[in-house]
């Protein structure tokens, strides 16, 4: 059973509009939530992180919003562009400190269009 | 340039062939993953090393062997390849100390096909 789900397998957005890509999770173990992103041909990059004692972060036109007792968090983008078309994939840890494993979602294709 | 590098690219084989992918970084990270991407189920971890000569097992480590002798090289052996070892897989690297607060680094992946 998949303890982070990734329920959109892919997301359309007009240019200049605003992405929400979500992410559920189960394991209340978990307190740290990374967000990846993924090219054709290339390996994820990262892209944002949030620690389980904030509910927001962010990053220029990338934000990450955490709800502790919905175990859900999306990223939102704002303003998208074209460049922004790629796989986004939701990651969570169950450890912010020591051991370094990473269990990931399944993956939202995300296509920006002019 | 702060890589993760993967050799092949792409490989195709045969059912029970042995075959290693090699994967080196040069950031002198202690942590090192191996990852399989597969459709609707995201990346899963194989093995991981957390420094030379420490290896351990991720979610998915049947049929898989790995070995840590550098701290730069973690290649990831498939002694008796099956065809749902078909994947694309991914490894990874990051500095241990802080957990999953390091950014891991991938590399550019390598497309196994097992016929």
């Amino acid at each position: 059973d998949q303890q982070v789900k990734q329920n959109s397998p892919s997301l359309s957005v007009q240019e200049g509009r605003i992405s929400i890509l979500n992410c559920d999770y189960t394991n209340s173990m978990f307190d740290y939530f990374l967000w990846y992103k993924k090219y054709p041909a290339e390996g994820p990059t990262f892209l944002i992180s949030i620690s389980s004692i904030k509910d927001k972060n962010e990053d220029g036109r990338f934000t990450v919003f955490l709800n502790k007792s919905a175990k859900h968090l999306s990223l939102h983008i704002v303003p998208s562009q074209p460049g922004d078309s790629a796989v986004y994939f939701c990651a969570a840890s169950p450890f912010s400190g020591g051991y370094n494993k990473l269990i990931f979602g399944a993956g939202t294709r995300l296509a920006v269009h002019p | 340039e702060a890589q993760v590098t993967q050799n092949p690219r792409y490989l195709i084989t045969v059912t029970g062939k042995k075959l290693t992918v090699t994967c080196s970084q040069n950031m002198n990270h202690e942590y090192m993953s191996w990852y399989r991407q597969d459709p609707g189920l995201g990346l899963r971890q194989i093995y991981y090393s957390m420094n030379v000569e420490v290896t351990d097992k991720g979610d998915v480590p049947e049929g898989y062997k790995v070995s840590r002798k550098e701290k730069r090289n973690f290649p990831l052996i498939l002694e008796s390849p099956s065809p749902n070892q078909t994947s694309l897989y991914f490894c990874a690297s990051s500095f241990t100390s802080g957990g999953a607060l390091n950014e891991q680094f991938f590399g550019p992946g390598t497309r196994l096909t097992v016929l």
